[in-house]
């Protein structure tokens, strides 16, 4: 079976240091991979896409960056964090291990304090 | 930008009572999916319409589809506490990125 951790769970940070949030996918290969973020009581934001190693795309202009290292290992990056960037982080994935490219399946996600 | 729009924005109801959500979207879709989510979680996939498809069933769910209004339904039937969580419709269109809406929160009473 498929399993995707999100690591951490919370994470307080202050304005101006740097992030680095880590999603990793079990028990499939060549995922499709996203990381949306999520403001307070809100839908869903996706900001990057990732349909292989090394292939991101990026859906909004913002602060962040995210790389894909491996093939199952998807990362979200800011090197000077903003007060704005405060928010929920949700990782997800799709593929042919699961209900096909069209479903996605989603981490615990990462709520983000910036202070 | 979203592109789906649910409704209500929040619903409460007692245990056993059915509950129904909508949502709405702008441009033509391949297929429609609805999530739940439980406070600070994850969301879970329920169920997918095709395009093609008005209704389907999956258990105490129900969901239906009209192409030609850009709208979609979900009831859940004899609601559970359980239940309670946020639920948010989903749409594609030729691509592998989905387009979520922004969320009905329900509230179920025991």
């Amino acid at each position: 079976s498929q399993t995707i951790h999100q690591w951490p769970a919370t994470l307080v940070q202050p304005v101006g240091s740097p992030l680095s949030l880590e999603c990793t996918v079990e028990g499939t290969s060549n995922p499709n991979l996203y990381w949306y973020r999520q403001a307070a009581g809100r839908g869903l934001q996706l900001l990057f896409y990732s349909v292989g190693i090394g292939q991101i795309s990026s859906e909004v202009p913002q602060n962040l960056s995210a790389s894909r290292p491996q093939d199952r290992q998807f990362i979200l990056s800011s090197k000077k964090l903003l007060l704005s960037d405060s928010g929920f982080y949700l990782c997800a994935w799709a593929g042919t291990s699961g209900g096909g490219w069209e479903t996605q399946y989603f981490g615990a996600g990462t709520r983000l304090s910036v202070l | 930008s979203q592109q789906g729009e649910e409704d209500p924005q929040a619903l409460s109801i007692q245990e056993g009572e059915n509950a129904t959500m909508n949502c709405s979207y702008k441009t033509s879709i391949n297929n429609l999916q609805w999530y739940r989510q439980n406070s600070g979680r994850g969301l879970v996939h329920l169920i997918l319409i095709r395009s093609n498809e008005r209704e389907k069933h999956s258990g105490r769910l129900r969901v239906t589809l009209d192409t030609s209004k850009k709208s979609s339904s979900l009831l859940i039937t004899a609601s559970r506490a359980a239940d309670t969580a946020s639920y948010f419709c989903a749409t594609s269109h030729n691509t592998d990125k989905l387009i979520f809406g922004t969320g009905t929160r329900l509230q179920v009473f025991p």
